[in-house]
């Protein structure tokens, strides 16, 4: 079975300073990794996602991500963050096929960033 | 281009009551599966249909029960509701063999009293 953790619970960061969230998977097959992102009050949305090829993903809004297979981690960073990357992050995994299987989320780091 | 859409917004039930949730799915998506949000928690995959049939199920009981109609919409269905069924259920759409990832709507918000 797939499992995800996020350790980080509750980040709370003054604007223009650099983020790093944790995320760590257990699945003994290919992966697909996902960070999701839900706004107050909104849907969660996709920052990026990683299938195959470079480990280093860019997603929307200057994020990126890092899948280092042998330490099965997938953490999510942003060099200078904003007040408006205030939100909820999810990192999700699903078994390697084509991208649409059952997504297995993290409990999500609730990220605040004061002004 | 629509996204996913979910109805109703807010529900509010009593325990041992029954809820019919539905969902449209993104223009050009046929797959749809559904989640459920506990407060403070990620979501949780309840199931999976695509062309019509259960594809893919997760770990929740037979009360938990859903159906995709011929347009590809959904319901999530809900019997004998209990206290702890009290949660954001989402739904997300996606299109079978394309290697692209799901998209979700705003979820509906039930509340069991």
């Amino acid at each position: 079975a797939q499992s995800v953790s996020q350790h980080n619970h509750h980040v709370i960061l003054s604007e223009a300073a650099s983020l790093e969230l944790g995320c760590n998977y257990s699945y003994g097959g290919t992966v697909n990794l996902f960070w999701y992102v839900q706004y107050p009050g909104q849907h969660l949305q996709l920052l990026l996602k990683y299938f195959s090829g470079d480990p280093l993903v860019k997603g929307i809004k200057g994020f990126e991500a890092e899948f280092i297979k042998s330490k099965f981690s997938f953490n999510l960073r942003k060099p200078s963050v904003q007040w408006s990357d205030t939100a909820e992050y999810f990192c999700a995994v699903n078994a390697y096929n084509f991208g649409n299987e059952k997504l297995t989320f993290g409990t999500g780091t609730r990220l605040t960033i004061i002004p | 281009d629509a996204g996913v859409t979910q109805s109703p917004t807010h529900l509010i039930k009593t325990r041992g009551q029954q809820v019919t949730l539905r969902c449209s799915p993104k223009s050009g998506h046929d797959t749809v599966s559904w989640y459920q949000q506990a407060l403070g928690q990620g979501p949780q995959f309840i199931f999976q249909y695509y062309e019509e049939e259960e594809r893919q199920r997760g770990n929740f009981p037979d009360r938990f029960s859903g159906h995709q109609f011929p347009n590809y919409s959904s319901e999530l269905n809900v019997n004998a509701l209990l206290l702890g069924d009290s949660a954001l259920y989402l739904c997300a759409s996606s299109q079978t063999g394309s290697n692209q990832p799901q998209h979700f709507g705003d979820g509906t918000r039930l509340s069991i009293l």
